[in-house]
């Protein structure tokens, strides 16, 4: 069964770092979100791609955070400096060009920054 | 006030129990609903998508949709311990100015099936 696959399941940082999270969505797949998701809340989009263009990013903190899909298949979300309020569960989720409200999400990056 | 509210919970039920799992909304442009279940530590798994109002239903779990009361609801019959995680409904109005959906997510209600 296709899945979105992410990459590292777990980081733990220092505030002040830079942290670099990946994600491969499902094949064929042409809109890629990232979603912060803060323990005991839903999660919130940060950013959305469809192929290689960003069509949303309205919410992402682009004084630190940075999201790239150069080719338009796989993605990566950094964030320099990491700040402690950025400790949270980072979604990637992927949906087909034709049906964007079905999200298929993948296993979460969960980041703490001590 | 949160566009879309949701009971966190948490909510316990024996094993066997029918679960009716619900969420309310302010904005009347919603008209696709989802429910997500969400395990401990993993991603959130879609488990219902529904359009406007009615109901849909899908083995053991029932979306019911009132949009004359922006209101929404999971049923599960037959609950199981599997059946323990936190349940997340979301929303979207249709194409955005940007030409695509976006989701609003509620903040989810942990559900508990004790055997």
């Amino acid at each position: 069964e296709a899945e979105v696959a992410q990459s590292p399941r777990y980081k733990i940082t220092e505030k002040s770092q830079a942290v670099a999270f990946w994600c491969d969505p499902i094949s064929g797949h042409a809109t890629l979100y990232w979603y912060r998701q803060i323990l005991g809340q839903g999660p919130e989009l940060l950013v959305q791609f469809q192929d290689e263009s960003v069509v949303d990013d309205s919410q992402l903190p682009k004084d630190r955070f940075s999201a790239e899909r150069l080719k338009g298949v796989d993605s990566t979300l950094k964030i320099q400096p990491a700040e402690l309020g950025d400790s949270a569960m980072y979604l990637c989720a992927s949906s087909p060009r034709d049906s964007t409200n079905e999200q298929f999400f993948g296993p979460g990056t969960r980041l703490t920054v001590l | 006030q949160k566009e879309v509210e949701q009971d966190p919970g948490p909510l316990s039920v024996p094993e066997g129990a029918i679960v009716s799992l619900n969420c309310t909304y302010s904005n009347s442009a919603f008209q696709y609903f989802m429910w997500y279940r969400q395990y401990s530590r993993k991603g959130p798994e879609l488990l219902m998508y529904t359009y406007s109002s009615g109901n849909k239903e899908d083995g053991r779990f029932t979306a019911q949709v009132d949009k004359s009361s922006k209101y929404i609801s999971l049923f599960i019959r037959d609950s199981q311990p599997s059946d323990s995680a936190t349940y997340l409904c979301a929303m979207s109005a249709g194409l955005m100015n940007t030409g695509f959906q976006k989701l609003v997510f509620g903040t989810g209600t942990r559900l508990l099936v004790s055997p």
